[in-house]
This record gives structure tokens, sequence and C-alpha cells, in this order.
């Protein structure tokens, strides 16, 4: 079964200081995609990041890179230098394959609300 | 290019009315998925599409229908709708392949009262 998950509802940082939210994800596929997604309050889900599972550098993009452990299943979002346009909700979504399906449909966790404070 | 785009933004229904939201895009993409984001849940997949006229159910499809008729074009439908609807509706699209992201619309705040 795939699954993801964040154990952190809520998060708070200091503006221009650095945050690490987690994810940990499960499944069986060899093949599969890491993403994240920032929710602000506005409600839009906008593309963060992306990692693939034969990657073998963490990717980065901007303020923002993945701590990617493919052995502890981890696919952590780090984000440097924090503003205060960075609080909103985060969400850590795997796409992998149903049952050999091209389909890859996305599996997303809970997520985990960030506050940046001044 | 609008990306995704989503009708209407918002809606109130009364118990057992019926209704049906539109998602579009322009981005020529094959697949199109239905979300429903409830408080503590992440999002959920409802139903999805891999190419035009064809649908297949998702996680929580029970009490939704969905049609692709053209490319563009994925409308979820609620033939009876019940307060367990109430939710913000999300509808994404994507190229086929792991490593594509989806684009979301912005989203359908629906209270069913």
């Amino acid at each position: 079964a795939q699954k993801i998950t964040q154990t952190q509802p809520g998060m708070f940082v200091q503006e221009k200081e650095a945050v690490t939210l987690d994810c940990t994800y499960d499944t069986s596929d060899q093949s599969y995609g890491l993403f994240w997604y920032k929710q602000p309050s506005s409600g839009e889900m906008i593309f963060l990041i992306y990692q693939g599972s034969y990657d073998e550098q963490n990717a980065t993009e901007g303020r923002y890179s993945l701590n990617f452990q493919k052995a502890r299943k981890s696919a952590n979002l780090v984000i440097s230098a924090s503003q205060l346009g960075d609080s909103a909700m985060y969400f850590c979504a795997m796409r992998a394959s149903d049952r050999g399906s091209t389909l890859g449909r996305l599996y997303f966790g809970r997520g985990t609300q960030l506050t940046v404070w001044p | 290019n609008a990306g995704v785009t989503q009708t209407p933004k918002f809606r109130v229904l009364k118990t057992g009315q019926s209704m049906t939201l539109l998602c579009a895009q322009d981005m020529n993409h094959e697949y199109m998925y239905w979300y429903r984001q409830d408080p503590g849940m992440g999002l959920r997949l409802i139903h999805y599409s891999v190419g035009e006229g064809t649908t297949a159910k998702g996680e929580v499809p029970d009490g939704y229908n969905v049609s692709r008729l053209k490319k563009q074009n994925f409308l979820l439908g609620l033939e009876s709708a019940a307060p367990s609807q109430t939710s913000v509706y999300f509808c994404a699209s994507s190229l086929a392949g792991l490593s594509y992201e989806q684009y979301f619309g912005p989203g359908t705040r629906l209270t069913v009262t």
C-alpha cells in the first residue's frame, strides 16, 4: 500500500531561520516521485519541488531543498532563510503507479502548518 | 495560458439537490483528477481520467459521478448532495508519467446544509 506520513501538525520558525518539515513514505514500487506542495491561506495548491526515486542528488529549487534518504524512506523539505510569506500548509505527496498501471496518482500526507514569525 | 480552471468557486446546496462542478485545462494534459480536501485529511482522490472518454474510481468515489467527453474538460457530478459532501473540491491535471507534477485548479468550496 502507498502511504505518506507527516507527523508534524504544526511548526513554528523565526524569520530568516531554516526549517525542516518531515515526510516519510511507504511503497513497494521501485519507481516513484516525491513532491511537495504549498497551500497558503488563499487555498491554491502550489508545486514546490520534485524528487525522483532514482535521483542520486537531492533536489533543490531556490530556498527549497528536499532531503531524500531512500533507505529510510524519508523526503524532508528544508526551507532556508524563512520568510513571512512562507507561512502556509505544506503537503508531501508521492506519485506511484497503482498495480503496475501508469496512472501515477498522487498520495498526500495530512500536511504541516508552518508559521513564520518576525 | 489559464492553466486549470474550476467553476463555480463557491456553492451552497440543500440536502438532496444535485449539481455539477466543471474543470477545464488548456495544457493538453491526458490525465485529470478530482480531489476533495477536508480538515486534517489532506487531499483524497475521488475519480480520475486517463483520457477522453475514460474515467475510473479513486479512493472516495461514493456519491459522485464524472464524465470526460472532451479532453480539456472533466465534470464532477453530485446527484443527491449530502452534508458529508461539504468540502473543498480540487481538480488537477498532468502529463502521463511519475515525474510530472499535477497542476491544480483554485478549488470549489461546497457547503451542503
